[in-house]
């Protein structure tokens, strides 16, 4: 198993352009994640999704957009980017099991907006 | 909302002990202590968790107190490696729910 891949793994964009950031897990882990990471910061959940077709706002969901058209891919979209968007985003997946899940991340996409 | 209150640092010598503290006082019956660990820039990684009962594995024990308002972490030999930002995350077993991260506790370990 490759586990939870990200890509890209770097990426600048400028102000305004948009982007998909792509996660996928060959796990079939029903709950897949997206969380930003600031510079110093810990982890902010931006959107979830429990299954495919059913996706939720976190914490921070402003800016941000996502679809879960199958169990392995969660891609992030990004509108119009703004220099608020520059952080270290993370992708993760779990299985629902009964409460003792646990959590899988990829190695992360360093977004840039200048 | 992360529920949990974690110092912001400690430090601790390369082969001793290191006990990381987490204080869960509203926590409900059925949510789960979760540890995780974040090295450096790299994606956080699962520790141990535990719902009750004190718990060990190969990483590390965790030591939930009797009325599950607080919780340690053990790393028996800390080494260099272990040096990260620790995570303790609460998290009810309830479809629909997200894991919410805090800010962590950055553990320094040093020769």
């Amino acid at each position: 198993n490759a586990g939870v891949t990200q890509t890209p793994k770097f990426r600048i964009l400028k102000i305004g352009q948009s982007m998909t950031l792509q996660c996928t897990q060959d796990m079939n882990h029903n709950y897949m994640y997206w969380y930003r990471q600031d510079p110093g910061m810990g982890l902010k959940l931006i959107y979830y999704s429990v299954g495919a077709g059913i996706t939720d706002k976190g914490e921070v969901p402003n800016g941000y957009n996502v679809s879960r058209s199958t169990t392995e891919d969660f891609p992030l979209r990004l509108e119009l980017a703004a220099p608020s968007q520059t952080s270290v985003y993370f992708c993760a997946s779990h299985k629902q099991t009964g409460g003792d899940e646990k959590l899988f991340f990829g190695s992360g996409t360093q977004l840039s907006v200048l | 909302d992360a529920k949990t209150t974690q110092p912001t640092s400690m430090d601790c010598a390369e082969g001793r002990a290191a006990n990381l503290p987490c204080n869960h006082s509203t926590i409900s019956g059925n949510e789960y202590v979760y540890w995780y660990r974040q090295i450096h820039s790299q994606g956080p990684q699962y520790i141990i968790h535990g719902l009750k009962n004190n718990e060990t594995n190969e990483m590390a024990s965790l030591i939930i107190t009797e009325d599950r308002k607080s919780s340690t972490l053990i790393l028996p030999h800390a080494t260099l490696r272990d040096t990260a930002v620790y995570y303790c995350i609460v998290r009810p077993y309830q479809a629909g729910t997200a894991l919410i991260f805090g800010k962590g506790t950055t553990l320094s370990v040093s020769s």
